[in-house]
């Protein structure tokens, strides 16, 4: 049962346009959602966050957007960077409860950014 | 500051061995998990640990155990080893999960 689903295996984009990296999950008691970035051979880092009492984060070039009627969330990066590219994982957990520590997350997308 | 540390980078072990991997996490952070990623399962949490108190735990096998000391370092240890347990086990330490959870670059482990 995959609770957190990307469903785009790969993305391309041309530098300086708009990258667009989509999330849908299942499970309703999610609350908090992250996005991660990871290159090979290296552990995932850390991007970005959004609480399920908001719709949008910002930070630099990376915005995060959450539909919780829709249970989408998309990562847009603007604009993206040749050294954008890696892939990119959409976490999410619960807060509090007996869910410590555990992010659920999904497949991953693989964007590259052309020069 | 130094990020989260894991160690050994890369090992190789014989089917039916077991094998103890290490993580020192970010000074200050008290919370550690651990996640195994292969490519056909992708990244799945294993167990977490708090003050050396494990308050969370994944679907594996009772072969996948840890441990957490006192200056929050952490062992996860795998038990008579299988093919199947080839991965890249990954650790993370957090202050708390709403700054996001931070993550070492990983032990690449081969059983043969």
């Amino acid at each position: 049962d995959q609770q957190v689903k990307q469903n785009s295996p790969s993305l391309s984009v041309q530098e300086g346009r708009i990258s667009i990296l989509n999330c849908d999950y299942t499970n309703s008691m999610f609350d908090y959602f992250l996005w991660y970035k990871k290159y090979p051979a290296e552990g995932p880092t850390f991007l970005i966050s959004i609480s399920s009492i908001k719709d949008k984060n910002e930070d630099g070039r990376f915005t995060v957007f959450l539909n919780k009627s829709a249970k989408h969330l998309s990562l847009h990066i603007v604009p993206s960077q040749p050294g954008d590219s890696a892939v990119y994982f959409c976490a999410a957990s619960i807060a509090g409860g007996t869910s410590y520590g555990k992010l659920t997350f999904g497949q991953g997308t693989i964007l590259t950014v052309h020069p | 500051k130094a990020g989260v540390t894991q160690t050994p980078r890369y090992l190789i072990k014989t089917r039916g061995q077991q094998v103890t991997l290490s993580c020192s996490p970010i000074s200050g952070h008290r919370s550690v998990s651990w996640y195994q990623q292969t490519p056909g399962q992708g990244l799945q949490f294993l167990f977490e640990y708090f003050s050396e108190t494990q308050r969370n735990k994944g679907n594996f096998p009772g072969r996948f155990s840890g441990r957490q000391f006192s200056n929050s370092r952490s062992e996860m240890n795998v038990s008579t080893l299988e093919l199947g347990d080839s991965a890249l086990y990954l650790c993370a330490s957090s202050l708390n999960q709403f700054v996001g959870y931070t993550f070492g670059s990983g032990t690449r482990l081969t059983v043969v």
